[in-house]
């Protein structure tokens, strides 16, 4: 079955600390991936997402992606985190299935420090 | 860029009675759109897919008769929670695809539901 593995509930990272944000995912081929960010009692927002060609994929707000075939990885960084990027962090796969059926993980609690 | 608006943002309802959330897509049109709901601190659930002039397609469990839905227009999906329980209480979302999903999805802000 196909799935969307996010392995941190949370991380704390030190403002001005770089991040990596962890997603794999588990689908036959190559599926859409995505990340999206929510902030508390807010919808979700797309960072960024990968369909083909270049793996190392730009978002929005300084961040970015890297697509890893062989380790099913679909990694989110960001070089300098902010206090306002502490939020929750949504890995998501679409499958195309007729239509596109999105699958998300669990996410994952950014916590920012000073 | 492609925005929905969703409404209410939060609503505190009495047992027993019920409650719309709307939502619509602001500058295009959107024949498809999808509702979550989300637990505290979980991810989203997909509850049900919304089809413009046809019927919604509901997820494995999920109540049809207590979650309505609507989508009466290319920029118009309802969701109606009837006869609401404390226990569907809850944070509902919707969004809608870009490029048939392949582009991602637009997320409306939530409705933060509780019923008392």
């Amino acid at each position: 079955a196909q799935s969307v593995t996010q392995p941190d509930i949370h991380i704390t990272v030190s403002e001005g600390a770089s991040l990596e944000l962890r997603c794999n995912y588990s689908y036959g081929a190559t599926p859409y991936l995505f990340w999206y960010v929510q902030s508390p009692g807010q919808g979700l927002q797309l960072l960024l997402k990968y369909f083909s060609g270049d793996t190392l994929v730009q978002g929005i707000k300084g961040f970015e992606a890297e697509f890893k075939r062989s380790q099913s990885s679909f990694n989110l960084r960001k070089p300098s985190v902010h206090w306002s990027d502490a939020a929750e962090y949504f890995c998501a796969v679409a499958l195309n299935t007729g239509g596109f059926k999105t699958i998300f993980g669990a996410g994952t609690r950014l916590f920012v420090k000073a | 860029g492609a925005v929905v608006s969703q409404h209410p943002s939060w609503v505190i309802c009495k047992s027993g009675t019920s409650v719309k959330i709307e939502c619509r897509s602001l500058d295009f049109q959107a024949t498809t759109m999808f509702w979550y709901r989300q637990f505290p601190k979980q991810s989203l659930m997909l509850m049900a897919t919304s089809n413009e002039g046809s019927k919604a397609t509901y997820e494995q469990g999920v109540e049809k008769d207590k979650f309505l839905i609507n989508h009466a227009s290319l920029t118009l999906s309802t969701l109606t929670v009837t006869s609401a329980h404390p226990e569907d209480s809850s944070f509902y979302i919707c969004s809608a695809p870009l490029d048939r999903g392949a582009g991602g999805y637009t997320f409306g802000s939530g409705t933060r539901l509780t019923v008392v």
